[in-house]
């Protein structure tokens, strides 16, 4: 069975502080992984999607990572604006009906 | 501009009525996709369709059933709702590789 695990649930951060977002995954095979933010009561908005070990992707603040079993979402000189749930789902190979299993998410406060 | 809409942004509702939930959306996507979302659950998938009439179970179906009768639109029912249905419905759609989703804004539905 796919498994995504996201770590921590929660982090609170100084604004300038850099951190990272961990994303451990279990998948038969990887077809690609997805980044996700979340504001309150919104949607889930797409950030990256990474298909192999090695492979990164930057956007502003942000540059999303991966290996063969985890994912880093790695923010730098964070703002207030950045303050949100990110969410991890890997695509397998293959995989059922949706194809997505997600994480429960890493919720992020940047303090002024 | 790519866009998922939901018809309703809250929604309150008595016990045991019949509940329709609609989403609509613009990109001409094949697949489309009900989740609810509940604290601590992160995103659960209900039912999914990859084509017209065409429908799948997800992972908690129980309770729901849905109707897509063209491409564009995708409509979750409740056919007697209960006080374990109150959660956060967010419709997503996606291209024929399914990986990358886009999500409507949420319906947060209260059954009292």
């Amino acid at each position: 069975e796919d498994q995504v695990t996201q770590s921590p649930e929660a982090l609170r951060l100084q604004e300038g502080e850099s951190s990272s977002l961990n994303c451990s995954y279990t998948v038969s095979g990887l077809r690609g992984l997805f980044w996700y933010r979340q504001d309150p009561g919104k949607g889930p908005e797409f950030l990256f999607t990474l298909y192999s070990a090695g492979e990164e992707k930057e956007k502003e603040r942000l540059k999303a990572t991966l290996t063969k079993k985890e994912s880093f979402l790695h923010i730098t000189a964070p703002k207030p604006e950045d303050s949100a749930t990110y969410l991890c789902a890997v695509q397998p190979w293959g995989g059922g009906a949706d194809g997505l299993t997600f994480g429960k998410g890493t919720h992020l406060i940047i303090q002024p | 501009d790519v866009k998922v809409t939901q018809s309703s942004r809250y929604l309150v509702k008595r016990t045991g009525e019949k509940v329709f939930l609609e989403c609509v959306q613009d990109m001409d996507h094949e697949n489309m996709f009900w989740y609810r979302q509940d604290p601590g659950l992160g995103l659960r998938l209900i039912y999914f369709s990859y084509d017209v009439k065409m429908k799948e179970k997800g992972d908690i179906p129980e309770g729901y059933s849905v109707s897509r009768e063209k491409k564009e639109r995708f409509s979750l029912i409740l056919e007697s709702a209960s006080t374990n249905q109150t959660s956060m419905y967010l419709c997503a759609s996606a291209p024929g590789d399914k990986g990358k989703l886009f999500f409507g804004s949420g319906t947060q539905l209260s059954v009292l």
